[in-house]
């Protein structure tokens, strides 16, 4: 069955430290991979995305994500950390072929404290 | 341009009664999905309509729950008998699905209260 793995429920960071929420997947072939963000009583945002080409992708308000194949992980970081980057986020892949689905990650909420 | 677009924002209703929420998803986009979300949880999935194909309901968690997408373009999520367990924030979300813009853009939600 296809999976999507956040190991951490809650991630506590100090703002201006470095951040990484974690990511893994068990999807057959080389899957769509998604960060998704959801900020406190607002809908979800597409933060950033991989399709092909390099492994290291940029995103807004300045994330990025690094897809490694080997350990069918997307892992979304963030060199300084922002308070206001507390909210839930959510890693979704996807698998290629025509007309296949989504399948989300239980969502990890970030809490950067100042 | 617009994004995708819920209503009602809002709706409250007693055990037993029927609703019907509905969604405008961006133009242009062939596919629609529903999820729901309890209080700050993740996603549920619920179904998934892609152009003309049948429709992915695997998600719906009962027969109470119904989904149809008229011309291709707004779905109505209807749910019959509503139960307090039913009570979430019910989110639609579309995309292009075709290379490279696969992402998908969600709309506000429909919070569903049952009482």
């Amino acid at each position: 069955a296809q999976s999507v793995a956040q190991p951490e429920d809650q991630v506590n960071v100090a703002e201006g430290n470095p951040l990484t929420v974690k990511c893994t997947y068990s999807v057959s072939g080389n899957p769509y991979l998604f960060w998704y963000v959801q900020y406190p009583n607002r809908g979800l945002q597409f933060l950033l995305k991989y399709i092909t080409g390099d492994n290291l992708v940029k995103g807004s308000y300045g994330f990025e994500a690094e897809f490694n194949k080997s350990q069918t992980s997307f892992h979304l970081k963030k060199p300084s950390a922002l308070v206001s980057d507390s909210a839930l986020y959510f890693c979704a892949v996807r698998p290629r072929n025509y007309g296949q689905n989504f399948v989300f990650g239980p969502g990890t909420r970030l809490s950067v404290l100042p | 341009g617009a994004g995708v677009s819920q209503s009602p924002s809002n709706k409250v209703t007693e055990k037993g009664k029927d609703v019907e929420l509905r969604c405008d998803p961006i133009s242009g986009h062939t596919a629609l999905y529903w999820y729901r979300q309890s209080l700050g949880q993740g996603l549920e999935f619920l179904i998934y309509f892609q152009g003309n194909s049948a429709p992915d309901k695997s998600g719906l968690p009962s027969d109470r729950f119904s989904a149809e997408r008229t011309g291709g373009s707004v779905s109505t999520l209807t749910i019959q008998r509503t139960q307090q367990e039913d009570s979430a924030v019910y989110l639609c979300a579309s995309s292009k699905n075709r290379e490279p813009t696969y992402e998908q853009y969600f709309g506000p939600g429909t919070r569903l209260t049952v009482t």
